[in-house]
């Protein structure tokens, strides 16, 4: 079946660091894929998106790139911030039983250093 | 913009109670989700419903069930509450091939 496979955490990093965080996916055909984040505290809401292959998906800085070759959506941001310290979650949709779920992975926690 | 709102935010129970879990969406969407997560599993599936009192098991249906009594509405039951329950409840609702919509969680302990 469809699933996300991200790396694992937790990451830690000094603020204007550099960031990556992996995420590779295994799907039938090329579905959309999906960042969410999710603060200390909340739910988890939208980072990012991308619709089809070599799509590139933007918002507060960080970017991701839908790589068909090599099954990945890696999360990249230049220089991060404290404020960036949140759980990272990767996710593609699924069709399930005739219905559509969302698949994520596991997760990975960040924490930005001052 | 989509709302999804978590009857609690935080929830104390005993051993053995039925607690209930609200989850209202005011989007007037299908599709609507329950998952559980548990540091270092990320989030699992334990039900899903994609019509009125329609409703379909995740990856961990065991202990739960759901009523989808309106559209707008998905309730989680836990039956018989046990310790290994206490979880962050997530509800969320999706449009097909698009972004999921998340409530702001339920933190759950059950002693």
């Amino acid at each position: 079946g469809d699933s996300v496979t991200q790396m694992e955490g937790p990451v830690t990093l000094s603020e204007e660091a550099f960031l990556t965080i992996n995420c590779t996916y295994t799907a039938t055909g090329y579905p959309s894929l999906f960042w969410y984040v999710q603060y200390p505290g909340e739910g988890l809401q939208l980072l990012l998106k991308a619709t089809k292959a070599d799509d590139k998906g933007s918002n507060k800085g960080f970017e991701a790139t839908y790589r068909k070759e090599t099954t990945s959506f890696h999360l990249e941001k230049g220089s991060v911030q404290v404020s960036d310290s949140a759980v990272y979650f990767c996710a593609l949709p699924s069709l399930i039983q005739g219905a559509q779920k969302l698949v994520f992975g596991q997760g990975t926690r960040l924490t930005i250093n001052p | 913009d989509v709302k999804v709102t978590q009857s609690s935010r935080y929830l104390v129970k005993r051993t053995g109670e039925k607690v209930f879990l609200e989850c209202v969406q005011d989007m007037d969407h299908e599709n609507m989700f329950w998952y559980r997560q548990d540091p270092g599993l990320g989030l699992r599936l334990i039900y899903f419903s994609y019509d009125v009192k329609m409703k379909e098991k995740g990856d961990i249906p065991e202990g739960y069930s759901v009523s989808r009594e309106k559209k707008e509405r998905f309730s989680l039951i836990l039956e018989s509450a046990s310790t290994n329950q206490t979880s962050m409840y997530l509800c969320a609702t999706v449009l097909p091939n698009t972004e999921a919509f998340f409530g702001q969680g339920t933190r759950l302990t059950v002693v």
